[in-house]
């Protein structure tokens, strides 16, 4: 079955280190990646997604996602977090040509000011 | 309008009873989802629709859960008999095609059956 597995369940980063959350995913053809961020009390909202192209595909503010399609990859980082990124990551896939998304379990980041 | 709207944003009900979440989508959206978020999970897919169909409707988990949407807008997601196992935050989402284009989602519904 398509899976997608975020490792790190909870993160806690001092402001201006740097973050890279991991997102494994099981499926053998062409995929969509995203990654959603839900700040505290607000929806989902789309950070960064990969189609085709260039595997390093650059988000809104700051962050960056890498697709390695050898490792099934598609972890995503940010250089330099603020206390303002504190939030819930979520990866998710979606088969090309479907129009199913596969979430994974999230990963909460909690940003020490 | 501008964003996914979901009403409400919380319900409580008991054990048993009748509910039903709505969802107005993007306007021009043809396509509309509905996932369910569980506790320390990540959102599952519960239906989709194209316009005024159900084009898969696999990820409802039994027949209490039935969802609608009549004129290809507004979709209403309901769950006969409630259980207590049904309290979760309700996900709507839309997008202007299916897959590549991306979903826009709305702040959820937060059930919570007692």
């Amino acid at each position: 079955a398509q899976s997608v597995s975020q490792h790190n369940h909870h993160v806690i980063l001092s402001e201006a280190a740097s973050l890279e959350l991991g997102c494994n995913y099981s499926y053998g053809g062409t995929v969509n990646l995203f990654w959603y961020v839900q700040y505290p009390g607000q929806h989902l909202q789309l950070l960064l997604k990969y189609f085709s192209g260039d595997p390093l595909v650059k988000g809104i503010k700051g962050f960056e996602a890498e697709f390695i399609k050898s490792k099934f990859s598609f972890n995503l980082r940010k250089p330099s977090v603020q206390w303002s990124d504190t939030a819930e990551y979520f990866c998710a896939v979606n088969p090309s040509g479907t129009y199913k998304y596969i979430f994974g379990t999230g990963t909460r980041l909690k940003v020490l000011a | 309008g501008a964003g996914v709207s979901q009403t409400p944003s919380n319900k409580v009900t008991e054990k048993g009873k009748y509910v039903e979440l709505r969802c107005d989508p993007i306007s021009g959206h043809t396509a509309l989802y509905w996932y369910r978020q569980s506790l320390g999970q990540g959102p599952e897919f519960l239906i989709y629709f194209q316009g005024t169909g159900a084009a898969d409707d696999s990820g409802l988990p039994n027949d209490r859960f039935f969802a609608v949407r009549p004129e290809g807008s507004v979709s209403t997601l309901k769950i006969q008999r409630t259980e207590r196992g049904d309290s979760a935050v309700y996900l709507c989402a839309s997008s202007e095609g299916t897959g590549d284009y991306g979903y826009t989602f709305g702040s959820g519904t937060r059930l919570t059956v007692v």
